[in-house]
Parts: C-alpha cells; sequence; structure tokens
C-alpha cells in the first residue's frame, strides 16, 4: 500500500527563522507530488511537483523533489506568524486506476513572534 | 475560479441520526472524494468516486455509506450517527488522470451527541 511520511509531526520556530519540512513516499510510482498549507480550514494548493531536481519557488516557499531518495522537502524561510498552519505532502498516483490521491499526516507548523 | 462547496460548516446531531453531507464542485471534475480528519491521524479517506454512480471504499468505510447520482455532486451518508464519527469531513475534486491538484471544500465540523 502507497504510504507518504512527513517529519517532523510538529515544529515550534521564532519569527525570522528558516525550517525545512520533509515528505518521503513509498510509493511504486506516481504522476506529482503535492504540497498544501492548511490552516483553520480546508487545505490549499502551495505546490506540484512532478520532475526531479527541479525547485518551485513562491515567495518564501518553495520545495525540491528528490525521486532518487524517495522524498521532497518544503522550505520556508524568514518565517512569519501567518505561516503557522498544517502542511500536507501527497502523491497522485500514475493514469489508470482509481486515481486514489495519498496525503501523509502533516507537519504542524507554529511560529512565534 | 474553481470551486467547491459542502452544504454546512458546522452540523450538530444527535446519536443514532441520519446525517447527509452534500458537496458540489463546479469544475466537471470526474473524481471526487470524502475524508475526514482528526487530530494526529491526518487526512483520512473514507470514499471516492470516479463517475456517475461509481464508489469505491477507501481507508474507513465503515459505518458510512455515498451517492453520486449526478457528476456534480456527492453525498456522503451517515446512516445511523456515532460520537466517534465527530470530526472533520473535507470534500475535494480533481480532474481524472492528470498529475494536477485536488480541490478541497471549505470543510464540515460535525459533532454528534
Amino acid at each position: 500500500e502507497d504510504k507518504v511520511v512527513q517529519s517532523p509531526l510538529s515544529l515550534v520556530v521564532h519569527e525570522g527563522d528558516t525550517v525545512t519540512l520533509n515528505c518521503s513516499y513509498e510509493v511504486t510510482n506516481f504522476r506529482s507530488l503535492l504540497w498544501y498549507k492548511q490552516e483553520k480550514k480546508a487545505p490549499t494548493f502551495l505546490f506540484m511537483l512532478t520532475s526531479s531536481g527541479i525547485e518551485k519557488k513562491s515567495g518564501r516557499l518553495s520545495s525540491i523533489l528528490d525521486k532518487k531518495e524517495l522524498s521532497s522537502i518544503l522550505n520556508i524561510t524568514a518565517t512569519q506568524t501567518g505561516d503557522s498552519a498544517i502542511y500536507l505532502c501527497a502523491v497522485v498516483p500514475p493514469s489508470g486506476g482509481y486515481q486514489k490521491v495519498t496525503f501523509g499526516t502533516g507537519t504542524k507548523l507554529q511560529v512565534i513572534p | 475560479d474553481v470551486k467547491v462547496t459542502q452544504s454546512s460548516r458546522y452540523l450538530v446531531k444527535r446519536t443514532g441520526e441520519k446525517v447527509f453531507l452534500e458537496c458540489v464542485q463546479d469544475m466537471d471534475h470526474e473524481n471526487m472524494f470524502w475524508y475526514r480528519q482528526d487530530p494526529g491521524l491526518g487526512l483520512r479517506l473514507i470514499y471516492f468516486s470516479y463517475d456517475v454512480k461509481m464508489k469505491e471504499k477507501g481507508d474507513i468505510p465503515e459505518g458510512y455509506s455515498v451517492s453520486r447520482e449526478k457528476k456534480e455532486r456527492f453525498s456522503l451518508i451517515l446512516e445511523s450517527a456515532s460520537t466517534n464519527q465527530t470530526s472533520m469531513y473535507l470534500c475535494a475534486s480533481r480532474r481524472r488522470d492528470t498529475a494536477l491538484e485536488q480541490y478541497f471544500g471549505p470543510g464540515t465540523r460535525l459533532t454528534v451527541t
């Protein structure tokens, strides 16, 4: 069964710190890896990664996929209190089949002033 | 702008009641999903549907059923609500056979007393 593991489970940092969140997966094959941010409501989409070694960037957030290591990282630089959220990682299966997206349990990030 | 809506944001029901949670998407997506989210357990898939009238059990289908009579609408039914079904319920949809992300609804926080 496909499995996605995120680490750490939770993290507390001070404003201005840089954080790195990890996502590792045990899937035989996948089409894309997704990152979401969830505050007190539904998850909102951050990044989609399909190719190894290519960094996706949006402001202070960036992410990269390492297919050799079966992992992805999400970096947040100069953290702000508004970055406090649960960050979810998910893998999208290859074509065919039932198209079930597998989510990790998430990393809870708290940024304190 | 893509949109997934859910019938209620907050719901309080009594043990034994039949509960309907409805989800509507306006993106003509083939795949629709129901998840529950509990602290420490992440997103767990209850059921998903890959076409009208087609459904597949997810990881935790016990105590739930679903209905998909129209492409845009996916309903989750709790036949006889129990206190252990108190949770946040999230609906999502995505286009089949793509690498693209899932879009989530705002969630329904259900409390069963």
